[in-house]
């Protein structure tokens, strides 16, 4: 298995243009999950799904963040418009429905790393 | 504030060395799991603990998940320069739709 696909690996943008993330979850997989990392917060949840459904975006920062999954295949991030502070890596993950998040083995992507100038 | 704060936040030892890593809330968790994280990849899972006093033990990592399910401890025997890495504790809240990741512990071993 090829694992969690995500693309780009690396966006440099200018503050105000629309950036769109992508990745495709592991075949069979149930649940996808995006997440930010950050020097200063750390590691955070900004929303995940299940059986393409989403289920929780309480972690989604502000309506310029939106999120996708038109298929069990692929999921999109999109940030329109962008803003510095918004530069971070961003992780794809999925996992196999067996307790949930915290209970499945959850699957990373390498990440795409964003920079927003 | 994080929900789950870890420390320490840096560790920098000698290959050979034991260390302890805390994972510690205020909340009660359903689940915990440790997770390290190498440099320009995502984490993976180590381990994974759903009930208060369990131990884990993966060859020279031992985990441990508190009795109330508040914290969690990783230790580490004899340290080795693969062990290298970001460990993060993550868990799960209100049966299992909440979930967190800790601030995080970046540990150097040096050889």
């Amino acid at each position: 298995d090829a694992g969690v696909i995500q693309s780009p690996r690396h966006e440099v943008t200018e503050m105000g243009q629309e950036v769109t993330l992508r990745c495709k979850p592991i075949s069979g997989h149930d649940y996808l999950f995006w997440y930010r990392q950050t020097m200063m917060r750390g590691l955070e949840l900004l929303i995940y799904f299940n059986n393409n459904v989403p289920i929780d975006d309480s972690g989604m920062p502000e309506d310029r963040f939106s999120a996708k999954m038109p298929n069990a295949s692929f999921s999109t991030l999109k940030i329109q418009p962008s803003e510095p502070r918004d530069s971070a890596v961003y992780f794809c993950a999925s996992s196999f429905q067996a307790g949930g998040p915290g209970v499945d083995t959850q699957y990373f992507g390498p990440g795409t790393r964003l920079t927003v100038l | 504030t994080q929900l789950l704060e870890q420390s320490p936040q840096f560790l920098s030892i000698q290959e050979g060395e034991n260390l302890t890593v805390y994972c510690n809330s205020s909340s009660v968790f359903s689940s915990l799991q440790w997770y390290r994280q190498e440099p320009g990849e995502g984490p993976v899972l180590l381990v994974t603990v759903v009930t208060g006093g369990e131990v884990k033990k993966l060859k020279r990592l031992t985990f441990q998940f508190g009795d109330a399910r508040k914290d969690s401890s990783l230790h580490i025997t004899a340290a080795q320069p693969g062990d290298t890495g970001l460990y993060l504790c993550a868990g799960a809240l209100y049966n299992f739709n909440k979930f967190y990741f800790g601030s995080g512990t970046k540990l150097n071993v040096k050889p």
